[in-house]
């Protein structure tokens, strides 16, 4: 089956450091997968950081930028810069296109320390 | 603006016990709905999705069932709970029709602790 692999946290960096978390990923079943990273701030529900639904484009929001890259089967989080506010967790996700059918890794949890 | 809104924030509940679990969307008409879950420690998992009232399809078994009454409510129950019921279910909405893409608009959740 389909299947998500990331960062196990806990991570925990300094304010102003760089970030990535590691997403890579196995889609048996679906030709064109559309990737998302979610995320879960403390006290608020998941909502959506950035996806990108064709292989080889870059998707970036608040600073964060992930690609999309289908020889690698990967689609990692970075960060140049973190803030305290980045803190939270955060979920890489594969996408059956048009179906609302998502699978999840396991989330990471990312503390950043001012 | 659509919102999303899920009851109860969080339960305690006795094995064997009934539960109820909703959600309701405001602003969008004939939304895609979805509960997903999320034991403790594991992965988020989509339990059930519906494109209409009175439609849903179970995608997991858990031993838990699903119902759209409203275009806009979607109910999550079973009449006897399991300790693995325990975890964080959450709510989503999708916009309509085949070619609207796959991007979830979750709700805040809630969180089960059967004891």
């Amino acid at each position: 089956g389909d299947s998500v692999t990331q960062t196990e946290g806990p991570v925990t960096v300094s304010e102003s450091e760089s970030l990535i978390i590691n997403c890579t990923y196995s889609a048996t079943s679906i030709a064109y997968p559309n990737l998302f990273w979610y995320v879960r701030y403390p006290g608020e529900g998941l909502q959506l950081l950035l996806k990108v639904i064709t292989a080889g484009q870059k998707g970036s929001s608040r600073g964060f930028e992930a690609t999309y890259n289908k020889e690698t089967t990967s689609f990692h989080l970075q960060k140049a810069s973190v803030q305290e506010s980045d803190s939270a967790v955060y979920y890489c996700a594969l996408g059956e296109p048009n179906t609302g059918k998502l699978t999840f890794g396991d989330g990471t949890v990312l503390t950043v320390k001012p | 603006a659509q919102t999303i809104h899920q009851w109860p924030v969080a339960e305690i509940k006795a094995v064997g016990s009934p539960l109820s679990l909703g959600c309701t969307i405001k602003g969008k008409s004939s939304p895609n709905l979805y509960w997903y879950w999320q034991a403790t420690g594991g992965t988020l998992q989509q339990l059930f999705y519906s494109i209409t009232v009175g439609q849903v399809e179970s995608v997991v078994q858990l031993n838990l069932s699903a119902s759209r009454p409203k275009d806009d409510q979607f109910i999550l129950s079973t009449e006897k709970l399991l300790l693995s019921h325990s975890g964080f279910y959450l709510c989503a909405w999708r916009h309509p029709g085949p070619y609207s893409g796959n991007t979830l608009y979750f709700g805040e959740g809630s969180r089960l602790i059967v004891v």
